[in-house]
């Protein structure tokens, strides 16, 4: 699976968006982007996924560069809550696992 | 939908007894579960895949001995730590592979587990 560079920690203050970046200049046709984040002493949380278009749900956006290269990840309105270590990891879907890596820390403050 | 459980949530034991952790999906069936540790300030490590009614398939470095891991049913995964030593002591994940064809993970709350 393709390797992936994220900062280690991001700042962002409440109610404004939060922008995660992630490079992935390696990737493979058939591997897709998913992003999870870990809450403190919980496990990992599903966030969203993509292969080459924009996504977005009610947690997030996934905007993915036309050359697949990088993507960033957009919580529209961080709270509190979102304060978390946020990981980016390509993968194909082939039933394998996630490999995580350090991700980014985000701290959202008030 | 996509829950996945785990039990306990936490657990104390003392060196040389073993230690069996649950990891159930709750509204899905998952032929695949893989099971993860962290050590403290660190990501997650995968330890093994489990696959429903076969042998699990174990990462280079973990002591398939020692980490035993039972995948009976579409819905019960289980980890049992044996002859546990302090050095054992993490936060034990295990995730499950959605039944759909998104190949997305689901993860489980986690175990706490100290070994004295």
């Amino acid at each position: 699976d393709a390797k992936t560079t994220q900062p280690t920690s991001m700042d962002c203050a409440e109610g404004r968006a939060a922008n995660l970046p992630c490079n992935h200049s390696t990737i493979s046709g058939n591997e897709y982007v998913y992003w999870y984040r870990q809450i403190h002493s919980q496990g990992p949380q599903y966030i969203i996924h993509g292969l080459k278009n924009n996504e977005t749900n009610e947690m997030a956006s996934l905007i993915i560069t036309e050359d697949r290269k990088s993507s960033t990840l957009i919580l529209p309105h961080a709270t509190l809550r979102d304060t978390a270590v946020y990981y980016c990891i390509v993968k194909n879907q082939a039933g394998t696992a996630l490999i995580f890596g350090k991700g980014t820390t985000l701290s959202v403050s008030s | 939908g996509a829950v996945v459980s785990q039990h306990p949530s936490w657990v104390i034991c003392k060196s040389g007894t073993s230690v069996k952790i649950e990891c159930r999906s709750l509204d899905f069936q998952a032929t695949t579960m893989f099971w993860y540790r962290q050590f403290p300030k660190q990501s997650l490590m995968l330890m093994a895949t489990s696959n429903e009614g076969s042998k699990a398939t174990y990462e280079q470095g973990v002591e398939k001995d020692k980490f035993l891991i039972n995948h009976a049913s579409l819905t019960l995964s289980t980890l049992t730590v044996t002859s546990a030593h302090p050095e054992d002591s993490s936060f034990y994940i295990c995730s499950a592979l959605s039944g759909d064809n998104t190949d997305t993970q689901y993860f489980g709350p986690g175990t706490r587990l100290t070994v004295l």
